[in-house]
């Protein structure tokens, strides 16, 4: 069974499209985060939910748009979509805060291509 | 800000041979420290931490990784490569306040040849 599963696992579209990327975990984690993968591989925290609340947002533009139906999801929706946004996107989720056993554990990523 | 250097992008070895991936990190508080893994095609996996306890931290597949505050360093070892070893390291930091803060470095990839 995966832990944190994310979809689609590659998004090939066109400039000006709205795409979204799912993930789900089923670990009863509390929070999720999205990273993103330049093709650098440097890699950058983009959101975090806890509790479907928004309690991190890095500087990432208004067409990004994290949705948490409920504490195992968080949806990734993004508007009008420019070849910059072109990497691979993580979804993540961590044991409880503060836990000396905190882990963070990741999906396997969405390699996103803008045309 | 905490920030964390990985110094070369590349590293080879040879099949049997000592791996060191070499990790400096900046904190104005004690840190976290961590070394995660991503393989081809995957997610990034935790090969090990460092939360204020011995200084000498062991983890996953035989590696281990030494916290040493006076050189700000954070070196993640492995005695002897495997071929299954090829793959991204990243190092990461965080002020311990969970992983909403966590920075990573840009990933050292490891090379390793028969």
């Amino acid at each position: 069974d995966t832990a944190v599963s994310q979809t689609p696992k590659y998004l090939v579209t066109q400039m000006g499209n709205d795409k979204s990327i799912k993930c789900e975990q089923n670990l009863g984690h509390d929070t999720m985060y999205w990273y993103k993968q330049d093709s650098k591989k440097f890699l950058k925290i983009m959101f975090s939910y806890n509790n479907k609340e928004l309690i991190i947002n890095e500087t990432v533009p208004n067409r990004f748009s994290p949705k948490s139906p409920d504490k195992a999801h968080l949806n990734l929706h993004i508007n009008s979509l420019e070849l910059g946004d072109s990497a691979v996107y993580f979804c993540a989720s961590s044991s409880p805060h503060s836990s000396t056993n905190e882990k963070l554990f990741f999906g396997s990523g969405t390699q996103l291509s803008v045309l | 800000a905490q920030s964390v250097t990985q110094l070369g992008s590349h590293v080879s070895v040879s099949e049997g041979a000592l791996v060191l991936l070499r990790c400096n990190y900046s904190s104005s508080v004690p840190p976290y420290l961590f070394w995660y893994v991503q393989y081809p095609n995957q997610g990034l996996q935790l090969l090990l931490k460092y939360t204020s306890a011995a200084t000498l931290v062991k983890g996953i597949n035989g590696f281990e990784a030494e916290f040493k505050k006076s050189e700000t360093s954070f070196h993640l070892t492995k005695p002897s490569a495997h071929m299954s070893d090829a793959a991204e390291y990243f190092c990461a930091v965080s002020d311990g306040a969970g992983f909403q803060k966590l920075v990573f470095g840009t990933g050292t990839r490891l090379l390793v040849s028969p």
